[in-house]
């Protein structure tokens, strides 16, 4: 069965440094987002994409993120300078139309 | 702005009682409402979607019912069993939020043998 594959499934990173967190969407599918969950606390959304560009992003989402298709297969989030409060869950999500699929998420600790 | 609540925020019950969580959600246009399966430090698994044309979906010991109207989705889960010990989160995708899922904060659920 078709999943979301995402890479790595734990990353540890100082304080200021940049972190990409990878991702392979199912195939077919052309809607791409970003979650991520602190850990106690609710799902939130961070960014969703369509059609190579941003078509959301909520106040998370700064100028420290970024995202990136860079060919036909991967779906990638930047952190550019990595803070303290950005240790979370890191889920990647796919949908052809309407259900998504979640990936198993990257553990994101910023020490 | 949607607001998503799950109650209980935890459950336990012994094997082979039916489960029932409630969803609710503030903004009744929503297209459709997901749910989901977490597993501790794991993702999220797809159980159940319903579109908001759609009263209830079902699949295999799950049922999930939705009433637009009220802001309510409640999940049913025949006959629990220790497999089934995981957190359920519900999540409602509506015009008002975009094209994005917002979820409630889960409910846990412990089934003992």
């Amino acid at each position: 069965e078709p999943e979301v594959t995402q890479t790595p499934s734990h990353q540890v990173t100082q304080m200021g440094q940049e972190v990409i967190l990878r991702c392979v969407p199912i195939s077919n599918h052309l809607y791409f987002y970003w979650y991520r969950q602190i850990l106690g606390q609710k799902v939130e959304f961070l960014v969703s994409f369509y059609n190579n560009e941003i078509s959301e992003k909520s106040e998370i989402f700064d100028d420290q993120f970024s995202v990136e298709r860079p060919d036909g297969s991967n779906f990638t989030l930047k952190i550019r300078s990595t803070k303290l409060e950005d240790s979370a869950m890191y889920f990647c999500a796919s949908s052809e139309e309407v259900e998504a699929f979640f990936g198993q998420g990257t553990r994101l600790t910023v020490v | 702005k949607q607001e998503v609540t799950q109650i209980p925020a935890a459950l336990s019950v012994p094997e082979g009682e039916n489960l029932v969580l409630n969803c609710s959600f503030t903004d009744s246009a929503i297209y459709n409402l997901q749910w989901f399966r977490q597993d501790p430090g794991k993702g999220l698994t797809s159980l159940l979607l319903i579109q908001s044309s759609q009263r209830e979906q079902t699949s295999g010991r799950l049922n999930a019912s939705l009433d637009k109207s009220s802001g309510r989705s409640t999940l049913y889960i025949a006959a629990s069993q220790p497999g089934d010990s995981a957190t359920y989160l519900c999540a409602p995708q509506s015009p008002a939020a975009g094209n994005k899922l917002t979820f409630g904060g889960g409910t846990r659920v412990l089934v003992k043998p």
